[in-house]
């Protein structure tokens, strides 16, 4: 599975935009880029996915590339509530029934009231 | 709306007991993903089942079994526990491999600690 790279960390002021950004050089045409946050003590939890073009739901917004080499995830309006780690993850679709979630090393969103 | 349901959501088990974990998934999907979370760690992947039949491995110990059944609940059975077995299984499911949904639904979670 291509490889994605996130910070570490970051930090928001609540009611402030996040921008998460997540690197992956090495995706191929038929990587799809989700990004699932995992609350505490809770189970990830899907927040947006696009191949390439920029999306938006209720959640979030995506930013893809136009190299497809990183996306960034927007998060308009930060909340206490969105305080979780974050991650980034390709999806190969290409075919078969591999469509499992790789989970790397997310980033950790510290929301400050 | 109906969630993915796993149980039990605890169990304490001593070393070389067994152990069985179930999921159930959300009402028509068809696929359902196990996955191991240490602490402090990411969730790892274990194996997959889609319309009862196994459809990708992770790093399932060879201890560890698993089955979707007709209903599409799936056991995720460990057997000869060791210490470092100790952590939060999650269940997830999703529709027709949710490829084009993007979007796998997780349980909250069994943790299993093993003394």
């Amino acid at each position: 599975d291509a490889k994605t790279t996130q910070p570490n960390s970051m930090e928001s002021n609540e009611e402030e935009p996040v921008h998460l950004p997540c690197n992956h050089s090495t995706i191929s045409g038929t990587d799809y880029i989700h990004w699932y946050r995992q609350l505490p003590s809770q189970g990830p939890e899907y927040v947006i996915h696009g191949l390439t073009s920029n999306v938006n739901n209720r959640m979030a917004s995506l930013a893809i590339a136009e190299d497809r080499k990183s996306s960034t995830l927007i998060l308009h309006r930060a909340t206490l509530r969105d305080a979780a780690v974050y991650y980034c993850i390709l999806r190969d679709v290409s075919g078969g029934s591999n469509y499992k979630l790789t989970f790397g090393k997310g980033t950790l969103l510290t929301v400050n009231p | 709306a109906a969630g993915v349901i796993q149980s039990p959501r605890h169990l304490i088990k001593e070393k070389r007991e067994t152990a069985t974990l179930k999921c159930y998934p959300i009402p028509r999907h068809d696929t359902v993903y196990w996955y191991q979370q240490g602490p402090g760690q990411d969730p790892q992947f274990l194996i997959s089942f889609y319309e009862k039949m196994q459809s990708d491995k992770g790093s399932i110990p060879d201890r560890f079994s698993a089955q979707q059944f007709s209903d599409y609940h799936s056991e995720l059975n460990m057997s000869s526990l060791e210490l470092g077995d100790s952590a939060l299984y999650f269940c997830a499911s999703s529709f027709g491999s949710g490829a084009y949904t993007g979007e796998l639904f997780f349980g909250e979670g069994s943790r299993l600690t093993v003394l």
